[in-house]
């Protein structure tokens, strides 16, 4: 069964700090992995969608890592600012099924 | 191009009483998906349609929750009777449906719902 952790559960940085999130699953065998972001009281919005076949994707300021082998993917958010602030989750999209399975999310403050 | 829409984003309910929500997904999504987030916690899978079909409704406590998308496109989710560790947010997203998988998965607002 997949697991996927996320750690740390919480960080806060100064404005400025170029800063990675850590994203870990149990099961190589996946099909993608999307990397999502959460203000409070709102829904998800999807910030990038990593291919099983792909080993980075890039949007703006934003570059997300996948390394099957060993489970994990990296979000790296450059030159952070205090817009940056939310929860960061990570979903994984099993091979053998259809359905994502979340991760529990990184809380990020960026600190003006 | 038009998001995932959800009504109510508010529900207070008292325990025991019925509540349902409601979902427009992305035109032209084929697969539309219930979520329920409790504080603190990713999304957890309550059920998932192809079309007006269900994929998976494994992790949906059928004895209180239920659910509908009758021609395909919008869909709603009712719980009744409500308890009190219903309280979370119900987060309705959907995605296109290309070679044989779901792709990239998008969120409405979420419904927040309190159960007294």
């Amino acid at each position: 069964k997949q697991e996927v952790t996320q750690i740390p559960a919480a960080l806060s940085v100064p404005e400025g700090e170029n800063l990675v999130l850590n994203c870990s699953f149990t099961d190589s065998a996946i099909y993608n992995l999307q990397w999502f972001r959460q203000d409070p009281g709102k829904g998800l919005t999807s910030l990038l969608l990593i291919q099983s076949s792909q080993r980075e994707q890039t949007s703006g300021r934003l570059n997300a890592s996948l390394d099957k082998s060993s489970g994990r993917s990296t979000l790296y958010i450059a030159a952070s600012q205090p817009g940056d602030s939310a929860t960061y989750l990570c979903a994984v999209r099993p091979n053998y099924g259809q359905n994502f399975v979340f991760g529990p999310g990184t809380r990020l403050s960026v600190l003006p | 191009e038009a998001g995932v829409a959800q009504s109510p984003r508010y529900k207070i309910i008292e325990k025991r009483q019925s509540v349902a929500f409601w979902c427009n997904p992305i035109s032209g999504h084929a697969t539309l998906y219930w979520y329920q987030q409790i504080l603190g916690q990713g999304p957890k899978l309550l059920i998932q349609f192809q079309n007006n079909g269900v994929v998976d409704d494994s992790q949906l406590p059928k004895d209180r929750f239920s659910a509908e998308r009758l021609k395909g496109v919008d869909s709603t989710l009712k719980i009744q009777p409500a308890k009190l560790e219903d309280s979370a947010v119900y987060l309705c997203a959907s995605s296109p449906f290309r070679r044989g998988m779901p792709g990239e998965l998008f969120f409405g607002e979420g419904s927040r719902l309190t159960v007294l």
